[in-house]
């Protein structure tokens, strides 16, 4: 089936450090979102994009919708230890109100 | 903040009874979800539901599994016959008319 593959699949930062992760598929999404989850909690929404190319923040968070449709990318600048946690992206099938979450990168900040 | 609430947070039962899990979507959204996390994996989507039916599932989403919306705010997943590979965190989420989604804290299920 559908996959949204996501790398790293972990990572150990410094305090102060800025983060790039990415999301890749094989077929087009009209729709990114980007998760973050802390252990024992439900997915919290970060970012949402919608148009190829758009680069969309949220404070330190800067999320980019890639001009392929095929990928996305989500850079957390000045990394701070509350950042800790699991990282998604997601998005709908096309036309659908069906989603795919992606497998995951599993951010850890050394303070 | 709206937001999403979840009921239980917890729930343990055994093999082969019913469970029924129930959420608070977000009131003025017209999109509700229900998905599934097994500890240290991805969140699967089961089902989405849309004008009180069910308008996708997935493949993990067979026979031992309905969702309700009984009024005008619940809406209940209920697994049939539950198996021991039904334990998992279960999350209700909501979205629309945008396909900004909204989750809840989650239900833990165990099943013994």
């Amino acid at each position: 089936g559908q996959q949204l593959n996501q790398s790293p699949q972990s990572m150990f930062i410094q305090e102060g450090e800025d983060v790039s992760m990415n999301c890749t598929s094989s077929s087009i999404f009209n729709t990114w979102l980007w998760y973050k989850q802390e252990p024992g909690e439900g997915p919290v929404l970060l970012i949402a994009l919608y148009k190829a190319g758009e680069l969309t923040s949220n404070g330190r968070l800067t999320a980019q919708f890639g001009i392929t449709r095929k990928d996305s990318f989500l850079n957390i600048s000045a990394s701070i230890p509350s950042d800790v946690g699991i990282y998604f992206c997601a998005g709908p099938l096309s036309g659908t109100y069906k989603y795919i979450f992606g497998t995951g990168t599993r951010l850890k900040v050394l303070a | 903040e709206p937001e999403v609430t979840q009921t239980p947070s917890h729930q343990v039962t055994q093999m082969g009874q019913e469970v029924i899990l129930r959420c608070v979507p977000i009131s003025n959204h017209l999109y509700f979800y229900w998905y599934r996390q097994i500890l240290g994996q991805k969140v699967e989507f089961l089902v989405s539901f849309y004008n009180n039916e069910i308008s996708e599932k997935s493949e993990i989403f067979d026979d031992q599994f309905s969702v309700e919306r009984p009024d005008g705010s619940n809406f209940t997943l209920k697994i049939r016959s539950t198996k021991l590979e039904d334990s998992a965190m279960y999350f209700c989420a909501s979205s629309g008319p945008g396909y900004e989604q909204y989750f809840g804290p989650g239900t833990r299920l165990t099943v013994t």
